[in-house]
């Protein structure tokens, strides 16, 4: 049971360049979230799906671009990465119904913008 | 605004001393709390949900109780593998996201 998997695990870029992270969950969970985790701020929301062809933004959604055509993959894009996007990404999913609202988190991306 | 406050921010102990972490919230309409560990270089590890005031769930040395302005985690005779960063989050009923709080650092020693 791979569960939810993150690739890369880490990545160094330059400032300007477009950078994807992929997220893939095996468990046909409804929802998928991107968090980022910085100290001092703890972990934020970037976006979230609620199924296929259904996303919203979160609390830090600009700079950031997301899809998701398949249940199982939720990639997120940083169209042209910036400093500020230096942080841990974490990918996270769970269950559309009611009271099963436990969000399961991936091993996350870190990503370091030059 | 949702707002989640975990304190102390950092705590060590001593293997076998007991003691308890708190966190506080204020948000409108709880869906439920969450407790999840995270270790050095992972991602968060789910614990405990509570969804209502007074629930109690436990889990080996941990045990999680819920009042309606906070949630502690008792952590009964720490052992060293229960170093970690313990986090907590709520969702509201007017939402998906989990509002997490900063976490507390925890290190027991041998």
């Amino acid at each position: 049971d791979a569960g939810i998997t993150q690739s890369p695990r880490y990545k160094i870029t330059e400032t300007g360049r477009q950078v994807t992270l992929m997220c893939h969950q095996t468990w046909s969970h409804s929802y998928m979230f991107w968090y980022r985790q910085d100290l001092g701020h703890g972990l934020r929301l970037i976006y979230y799906s609620a199924a296929a062809d259904i996303t919203d933004k979160g609390e830090v959604p600009d700079g950031y671009v997301v899809s998701r055509s398949k249940t199982e993959n939720f990639p997120l894009t940083l169209e042209s990465a910036t400093r500020s996007q230096t942080s841990v990404y974490f990918c996270a999913s769970r269950l559309g119904l009611r009271d099963q609202e436990t969000q399961y988190f991936g091993p996350g991306t870190r990503l370091l913008v030059l | 605004e949702d707002q989640v406050t975990q304190s102390p921010e950092a705590l060590r102990l001593q293997e076998g001393e007991s003691s308890s972490l708190n966190c506080s919230y204020t948000v409108s309409g709880l869906r439920g709390l969450f407790w999840y560990r995270q270790d050095p270089g992972k991602g968060p590890e789910f614990l405990f949900t509570l969804y209502s005031a007074g629930e109690e769930k436990e889990k080996e040395r941990l045990k999680a109780t819920l009042t309606k302005k906070e949630s502690f985690l008792h952590i009964t005779a720490p052992k060293p593998e229960d170093s970690a960063t313990y986090l907590c989050a709520v969702q509201s009923n007017s939402g998906y996201a989990l509002n997490f709080g900063k976490g507390t650092s925890l290190l027991v020693t041998p």
